[in-house]
């Protein structure tokens, strides 16, 4: 079945750093692949999307690249902030009937 | 565009007793419609797929009796979790799909604590 491996966290960084987070997926079919994030005491919301292998998705500084050689997709940001701070979701998307499967989540908490 | 809401946002009621929370699409029509429970410091679990106008298919493991979803039209759904123990609290969450069948927009979720 599909899964998703996600870095664990927590995650501490001061401003301006660099921040990754590793997902890996394994999956049948051809998924796609989403960011989504959780500020405290509030629903998900979708940071970015990739739906074919190489397409890179971007937003708000964050980018994050389909690589279905290494079955990964993991999420990068050159300089963070403090209002970066969440829980950041992996999830893959099931090609067959669309429901998604998330990682276990990584907060990731910045500093100033 | 694209929001989803949920109501009640938190709710706390006595052990045996049943709630309603709602998911509505707000500002586009969602034939499908999906609900969610998060444990603390946890991740999402798939509870059911609503589809509008058909009965709730629902993951292995969920009860079905015990959490009843009702998707009555294109822009609401409703999770009755009935005869609540305290070991049903949680934080559900709903999403719902539109057009583009790759997309969830997820609703802000319902603390629900069960005394």
């Amino acid at each position: 079945g599909n899964s998703v491996t996600q870095m664990e966290g927590p995650v501490t960084l001061s401003e301006e750093a660099f921040l990754t987070i590793n997902c890996t997926y394994t999956a049948t079919g051809y998924p796609s692949l989403f960011w989504y994030v959780q500020y405290p005491g509030e629903g998900l919301q979708l940071l970015l999307k990739a739906t074919k292998a190489d397409d890179k998705g971007s937003n708000k500084g964050f980018e994050a690249t389909y690589r279905k050689e290494t079955t990964s997709f993991h999420l990068e940001k050159g300089s963070v902030q403090v209002s970066d701070s969440a829980v950041y979701f992996c999830a893959l998307g099931s090609s067959y009937d669309y429901k998604l499967s998330f990682g276990a989540g990584t907060t990731v908490t910045v500093r100033a | 565009g694209a929001v989803v809401s949920q109501h009640p946002s938190r709710v706390i009621c006595k052990s045996g007793t049943s709630v309603k929370i709602e998911c509505r699409s707000l500002d586009f029509q969602a034939t499908t419609m999906f609900w969610y429970r998060q444990f603390p410091k946890q991740s999402l679990m798939l509870m059911a797929t609503s589809n509008e106008g058909s009965k709730a298919t629902y993951e292995q493991g969920v009860e079905k009796d015990k959490f009843l979803i009702n998707h009555a039209s294109l822009t609401l759904s409703t999770l009755t979790v009935t005869s609540a123990h305290p070991e049903d609290s949680s934080f559900y969450i709903c999403s719902a799909r539109g057009t583009d069948l790759n997309e969830q927009f997820f609703g802000p979720g319902t603390r629900l604590t069960v005394l």
